[in-house]
């Protein structure tokens, strides 16, 4: 099983300011890697999918990079909504495995 | 709009059972991959099984492989997971996503197992 590891766990931050998330994965998974936004008590919302592209509707401050381990995820001038956990998620392999998650804080 | 919206969630006792369904709109049904993912409570997803469009190619991960069974009724844009032989480590929100790979997650359902 691919195990997909996210740094780092809390990250304290500003609105306005810019936020770097990474996941690393145990072994390449090329760009077959996704990002999400969890709000408190709602399901998860899909951002970012083959590491680089924004999802319908996502706007422009979230950008994603990466291939093979290293990915990041980069959330520009943080907005209210933006304060919760982020998770990556790799479809290369089966099972398809989540980080346990960046929890994005004031 | 995609909607999905999940039933039968509950708290049932280890080695118990319970089905939850997934009732879906929004998109073309018949033509979609569907999984189910779970989630314990404060730790990251888990996917659970999919199911491809004809119900031909059903893939579980490895520790409900042999418990739970996917299936699905497309006349009634329906996705089942029936769960047996519950344990306590079954306990989580569990979501109906459509897609595979990466996916639009409904509302979930959550399912507690305890004595």
């Amino acid at each position: 099983e691919i195990v997909m590891t996210q740094s780092p766990a809390t990250l304290s931050v500003s609105p306005g300011e810019r936020a770097t998330l990474s996941c690393r994965a145990s072994q390449s998974v090329q760009s077959n890697i996704a990002w999400y936004r969890q709000q408190l008590g709602q399901p998860p919302t899909l951002l970012i999918f083959h590491a680089s592209t924004r999802a319908t509707g996502i706007p422009a401050r979230f950008s994603g990079s990466g291939s093979g381990t290293e990915f990041t995820l980069t959330v520009s001038s943080l907005q209210p909504e933006d304060f919760a956990v982020y998770y990556c998620q790799q479809f290369e392999d089966w099972p398809y495995t989540f980080g346990q998650g960046t929890k994005l804080e004031i | 709009q995609v909607q999905l919206v999940v039933s039968g969630g509950g708290s049932v006792k280890p080695g118990g059972s319970l089905r939850l369904t997934c009732v879906a709109s929004g998109f073309s049904f018949g033509d979609s991959y569907m999984s189910w993912i779970r989630q314990a409570p404060g730790k990251g997803p888990e996917w659970v099984a999919y199911i491809d469009f004809s119900s031909s190619n059903i893939i579980y991960t490895d520790s409900v492989e042999g418990r739970f069974t996917v299936s699905r009724d497309n006349a009634k844009n329906s996705l089942f997971l029936q769960m047996a032989s519950l344990r306590a480590e079954d306990t989580a929100v569990y979501y109906c996503a459509k897609g595979l790979g990466t996916v639009t997650w409904g509302q979930g359902t959550l399912v507690t197992v305890s004595s």
